[in-house]
């Protein structure tokens, strides 16, 4: 079945750039049913969507995130990425990707999530 | 952005018992486009409830959503041990939001 994987630093500084990438197994990135998204959760806190992306690179983002998020993806190795510039400790979270099913918006299934901390 | 307001912030119940959970937007939204998760401690949300009323694939019928316009409901027929968890209600407009959560703790 289809699985899906974050992986990258667990811990990055202040004002730098998070940097993660989700890689997809049992499934094609390519498919026209879906979207990929990432969605996070700080400690002890609820969801928040960050941003989606289609195979062909079509975006679109969270609006209080926007100005800071890049995601990007890459159909031949079944992957897509997420950067976050200029990071604040209200940055750390668990960090989840997901595939959307496009006419439904829906999010399933999730990756492990992978817990990313902004400090010094 | 709308906003999901979900209700109560924790119901205390014990196994066996009918859970009612709401989750109220701050405009309308398409029953198409709302959906149900729930989330275990240390592990990643999983679909329940999509199109409002839909279940997902695998989710046991004693879970069930109904609701349409600015007000959505999840009931869970009778408790099972497994079923204590948190659950979010996301909606998708021009943008995607979630509620912040109702946990259901045994009692």
């Amino acid at each position: 079945q289809l699985q899906l994987q974050e992986s990258g630093p667990g811990l990055v500084k202040p004002s730098e750039t998070l940097s993660l990438t989700c890689t997809v197994s049992g499934g094609s990135i390519s498919s026209s049913s879906y979207h990929w998204g990432w969605i996070r959760q700080p400690p002890g806190k609820g969801l928040e969507w960050i941003g989606s992306i289609y195979y062909s690179g079509s975006t679109y983002y969270n609006p209080s995130l926007k100005s800071r998020v890049t995601i990007s993806v890459d159909t031949s190795k079944n992957k897509f990425s997420l950067k976050l510039s200029s990071v604040t400790a209200a940055d750390t979270a668990v960090y989840y990707c997901a595939r959307q099913v496009s006419g439904l918006h829906t999010f399933d299934p999730w990756g492990q999530g992978t817990l990313v901390t902004v400090s010094s | 952005e709308i906003v999901l307001t979900q209700s109560p912030g924790t119901l205390s119940l014990s196994p066996g018992e009918r859970a009612t959970l709401s989750c109220r937007a701050s405009q309308s939204v398409s029953s198409s486009y709302l959906a149900w998760y729930q989330q275990k401690p240390g592990q990643a949300p999983r679909l329940l409830i999509y199109g409002a009323s839909s279940r997902a694939t695998g989710i046991p019928d004693r879970f069930s959503g109904s609701g349409s316009g600015t007000d959505f409901t999840l009931t869970i027929s009778r408790l099972e041990p497994e079923d204590f968890a948190v659950y979010y209600c996301q909606q998708y407009g021009s943008s995607h939001t979630f509620g912040q959560g109702t946990k259901l703790e045994i009692k």
